[in-house]
C-alpha cells in the first residue's frame, strides 16, 4: 500500500539554525513527492515537488529537498530558519489508493522556530 | 488570477440543520477533492472527484454528500447526519497525472452551536 510517514509530530529549531522536516514514503513504481505548507486557519501553499531528475530540489521560501531513493525518504530542509517559518509541514505522494491516482499526506509535522 | 474559491470562510451551523459549503476552480481542472481538518490534525479525505457527474466516496463519507455538475464546481454538503461536523473544511483540485499536486482553497472553519 502507498504511504507517507512524518515520523515527528513537532521539530523545534533556533532562527538562524538548519532546520530538517523528516518524510519517507512507500510506493509502487517511481515516486512523485510534494512538500506543502500550512499556516493557521489557510489552506495548504505548494512548496516543491520531486518528479525526476537531481536528487536536491529547491523550492519556495529558501527550501529545498534531498530525494534519497535508497532509503526512500524526501526530507524538506532550510539551511537558516526563520520565525516567519513556523508553520504545519505535510509531505506527500502521489500514488494509487483505492483504485485512482491521487496524493497521500502525512500527518503533517509542525515546525517551531524560536528567536 | 487562476484559483480555487472556497466560501464563506466561517459558517456557523445550528444542530440538524444541512449546510453547503462552496468551491469553485477556475483552472480547468479536471479533479476536485474535499478534505477535513480537525484543529492540530492531518487531512481526511471525504470525497473526491475525477470528472464531471462522477464523485467517489474518501475515508470519511458518513454524514456528508456532494455534486459534480460543473467542471468548475464542486459543494460539499454537511448533513444533519454528521455527528462531530466542527472543522476545518479544505477543498482541493489537480490535473489528473501522475506527476500533479493539488491546489488548494483557503478553507472553511464550520462551527456547530
Amino acid at each position: 500500500a502507498q504511504s507517507v510517514a512524518q515520523p515527528e509530530d513537532q521539530v523545534n529549531v533556533a532562527e538562524g539554525n538548519p532546520l530538517t522536516v523528516k518524510c519517507t514514503y512507500s510506493v509502487s513504481g517511481n515516486p512523485y513527492l510534494f512538500w506543502y505548507v500550512q499556516y493557521p486557519n489557510r489552506g495548504l501553499q505548494f512548496l516543491l515537488k520531486y518528479i525526476t531528475g537531481d536528487n536536491l530540489v529547491k523550492g519556495s521560501y529558501g527550501f529545498e529537498a534531498e530525494f534519497n531513493k535508497s532509503q526512500t525518504s524526501f526530507h524538506l530542509k532550510k539551511p537558516s530558519a526563520l520565525v516567519s517559518d513556523s508553520a504545519l509541514y505535510f509531505c506527500a505522494v502521489r500514488g494509487l489508493s483505492g483504485g485512482y491516482n491521487k496524493l497521500i499526506f502525512g500527518a503533517g509535522t509542525r515546525l517551531a522556530v524560536h528567536p | 488570477d487562476g484559483g480555487i474559491t472556497q466560501s464563506p470562510k466561517y459558517l456557523f451551523r445550528k444542530e440538524g440543520q444541512n449546510v453547503t459549503l462552496s468551491c469553485e476552480q477556475n483552472l480547468n481542472h479536471d479533479a476536485m477533492y474535499w478534505y477535513r481538518q480537525d484543529p492540530g490534525q492531518g487531512l481526511r479525505l471525504i470525497y473526491y472527484s475525477q470528472i464531471v457527474n462522477d464523485f467517489q466516496k474518501g475515508d470519511i463519507a458518513e454524514g456528508y454528500s456532494v455534486s459534480r455538475e460543473k467542471k468548475e464546481s464542486f459543494p460539499l454538503t454537511v448533513t444533519s447526519a454528521q455527528k462531530n461536523p466542527t472543522a476545518f473544511y479544505l477543498c482541493a483540485s489537480s490535473v489528473t497525472g501522475t506527476g500533479y499536486g493539488y491546489t488548494f482553497g483557503s478553507g472553511t472553519r464550520l462551527t456547530v452551536v
